[in-house]
């Protein structure tokens, strides 16, 4: 089977950085990727590590480690439309190349 | 036309209804999904569409059955729902299942059985 975590709340103020791990077990691993929820909303697609290292768009870097099953996503220059949840999700190579969430980390970024 | 367009955005049901949801999309992707989501949950997969076929079924209650008319359309027939089925219903789309290219999620039908 497989198990993704992260933590479930963070907290930080407008124009800080914050940092999102995100740990994963799982088989027939084929992509990591990262999405944005605002409440309500549909998930928007944020970032796609396959590779080991880190992948940087704009404000937004994530990292991989494939041999310690460890991502992070971090969030730099905190604005408060930031405030939403991120989800980890994993591909897995299984017929349809399933993609598993993890629990979702809640941002809130104060003033 | 880069989005996935789900209809109705909201629907209130009945437990003895009918109803179905629509998702399209017309960026020519060959994989497309339903994804359940209760609040403050992640998303959990419902079934996978591969080229019109479907590929994945989690072990899905009949009273949901999907749909794939052409490769631009996706439904979920529902009938003889139960309250905690309530949940927002994603739908999303994928250019290929392999190799892998990414979703991308259309904004979600809110459903709500009474």
């Amino acid at each position: 089977g497989q198990n993704i975590d992260q933590p479930t709340e963070m907290t930080a103020t407008e124009g800080a950085i914050v940092q999102i791990n995100c740990t994963y077990q799982t088989s027939g691993f084929n992509g990591l990727f990262w999405y944005q929820q605002h409440a309500g909303e549909a998930p928007t697609f944020l970032s796609y590590n396959v590779l080991d290292g880190l992948e940087e768009k704009g404000r937004f870097s994530s990292f991989l480690s494939r041999s310690k099953g460890y991502s992070y996503l971090l969030l730099k220059e905190l604005q408060m439309k930031d405030s939403a949840s991120y989800l980890c999700a994993v591909s897995h190579k299984a017929a349809g190349n399933k993609l598993t969430f993890g629990g979702g980390t809640r941002v809130l970024v104060k003033p | 036309d880069t989005e996935v367009t789900q209809t109705p955005k909201h629907l209130v049901m009945g437990m003895t209804n009918k109803k179905s949801l629509k998702c399209e999309q017309h960026m020519g992707h060959r994989a497309m999904y339903w994804y359940k989501q209760k609040a403050k949950k992640p998303p959990e997969l419902m079934f996978v569409y591969s080229y019109e076929k479907l590929s994945i079924n989690e072990s899905v209650p009949s009273r949901f059955s999907p749909e794939c008319p052409n490769s631009s359309l996706l439904n979920l027939h529902l009938h003889a729902l139960q309250p905690e089925d309530s949940a927002l219903y994603l739908c999303a789309s994928s250019p290929n299942v392999e190799p892998w290219g990414g979703y991308t999620f259309g904004s979600g039908t809110r459903l709500t059985v009474v």
